[in-house]
């Protein structure tokens, strides 16, 4: 079974600074990583995804994440944040199981990244 | 992009009634359907996984006979909450899988109030 944690629940900060939204799983098999985001009585919108190769993923918004193998991290970044990157993000995992299967994907508790001007 | 039709948005219903939540995956097909529940503040609970044309696999806890979900088509899927209970009032979101696709597209919540 794979498991998420976010560590933060709560991230302020101001308009154009940079943030991170930390983000450790744990498996004992190879897995596939995500971050979602969500905006009020909304469901989820991927900003990205890990599959393999590059550790380095690009997402939409200027969102961009950094898969560490060793650390089991997925932390998500941005250089400078909006007023309307306001949400709440979601980490998640779900099993490696290759091909075209689609294992259950499991959350972590989100973050809600609050952006001031 | 794929994209995951899910109504109603809002429904607000009296107790003991029953109420049907539908998803249409509109530009691809859906092989695997997700149903969550997610309560105020909290994260994304998995109810149970349905595949076209099979019974749907239920998570420990959640009452199959109380969630009924139906995967008829590649393209719709439904949940119904029987005998709906003011506890049963919650955001219900799907989420469809397709073949080929490392992702999961998710539908924009339903917002049940049970009254």
């Amino acid at each position: 079974a794979q498991s998420v944690t976010q560590l933060d629940s709560q991230v302020p900060v101001f308009e154009e600074a940079p943030v991170e939204l930390r983000c450790n799983y744990s498996s004992s098999v190879s897995v596939y990583l995500f971050w979602y985001v969500q905006y009020p009585n909304q469901g989820l919108q991927l900003l990205l995804k890990y599959l393999s190769g590059s550790t380095l993923v690009k997402g939409i918004n200027g969102f961009e994440a950094e898969f560490n193998k060793s650390q089991t991290s997925f932390h998500l970044r941005k250089p400078s944040v909006h007023i309307s990157d306001t949400a709440e993000y979601f980490c998640a995992v779900t099993r490696n199981a290759g091909g075209t299967s689609y294992g259950k994907l499991t959350f972590g508790q989100g973050t809600i990244l609050t952006v001031h001007p | 992009g794929a994209v995951v039709s899910q109504h109603p948005s809002w429904v607000i219903c009296k107790s003991g009634t029953s109420v049907k939540i539908e998803c249409r995956s509109l530009d691809f097909q859906a092989t695997t359907m997700f149903w969550y529940r997610q309560f105020p503040k909290q994260s994304l609970m998995l109810m149970a996984t349905s595949n076209e044309g099979s019974k749907a696999t239920y998570e420990q806890g959640v009452e199959k006979d109380k969630f009924l979900i139906n995967h008829a088509s590649l393209t719709l899927s439904t949940l119904t909450v029987t005998s709906a209970h003011p506890e049963d009032s919650s955001f219900y979101i799907c989420s469809a899988g397709s073949t080929g696709y490392y992702g999961y597209t998710f539908g924009s919540g339903t917002r049940l109030t049970v009254v």
